[in-house]
């Protein structure tokens, strides 16, 4: 039931764009995204609700594909603060409260 | 300032001496999680708690207890650790998980060594 995550890892320069997919065999409720730098705790980015709503961050777009049940992350003109690694996690709409993580996407951005 | 706090940040302990890490939120969230990290994984959910006095587990809850007495605090209790407990764990908070979902919120994480 762990989402699995692609790539497993991504390197980029500045100013370059990265896509993170998610994908999940169970039908989902949500999709969250989160960042997390070396010895610091997650933070949110973005929500994408079944149904299309999405609550995030201005910077990053994401989607949510129903029919695949696969969201993917869009990282665009990557700026040095964007290294870390992007976890998604999922919920279901049965078991609402139990999330679920992927391994993570590790991503370096460099000058 | 909202933050969710947990206690002790780090903690090197032996085999079979019971442990209490406390978790403490003061942004009045109805959500509350634990969860480890460990090595080149995500984050693996242990319980969780819908509201005051509702627990459930997650997909790790072997060998940990947690109860929600009061709303801000949610501890995790391991009691007898063993090695395999040795692990970065995180408390997260969110406003609820019941009608729409809400980003959660994570403390800054507890190491614990157990040797």
């Amino acid at each position: 039931q762990q989402p699995v995550q692609s790539p497993q890892a991504v390197i980029l320069r500045e100013g370059e764009d990265a896509v993170i997919n998610c994908s999940s065999s169970k039908a989902l409720y949500s999709v969250h995204w989160y960042r997390q730098k070396h010895g610091e705790a997650p933070v949110f980015l973005m929500i994408l609700l079944k149904g299309g709503e999405q609550k995030g961050h201005e910077k990053i777009s994401a989607s949510f594909n129903e029919k695949k049940q696969q969201s993917s992350l869009y990282l665009t003109a990557s700026q040095l603060s964007y290294s870390g690694t992007y976890f998604c996690g999922t919920e279901m709409e049965a078991n609402a409260g139990k999330s679920t993580f992927g391994d993570g996407t590790t991503l370096t951005v460099k000058p | 300032e909202a933050q969710v706090t947990q206690n002790p940040r780090y903690l090197i302990t032996v085999t079979g001496k019971k442990l209490t890490v406390t978790c403490s939120q003061n942004m009045n969230h109805e959500y509350m999680s634990w969860y480890r990290q460990d090595p080149g994984l995500g984050l693996r959910q242990i319980y969780y708690s819908m509201n005051v006095e509702v627990t459930d587990k997650g997909d790790v809850p072997e060998g940990y207890k947690v109860s929600r007495k009061e709303k801000r605090n949610f501890p995790l209790i391991l009691e007898s650790p063993s090695p395999n407990q040795t692990s970065l764990y995180f408390c997260a908070s969110s406003l609820s998980m019941g009608a729409r979902y809400q980003p959660q919120h994570f403390g800054d994480g507890t190491r614990l060594s157990i040797l």
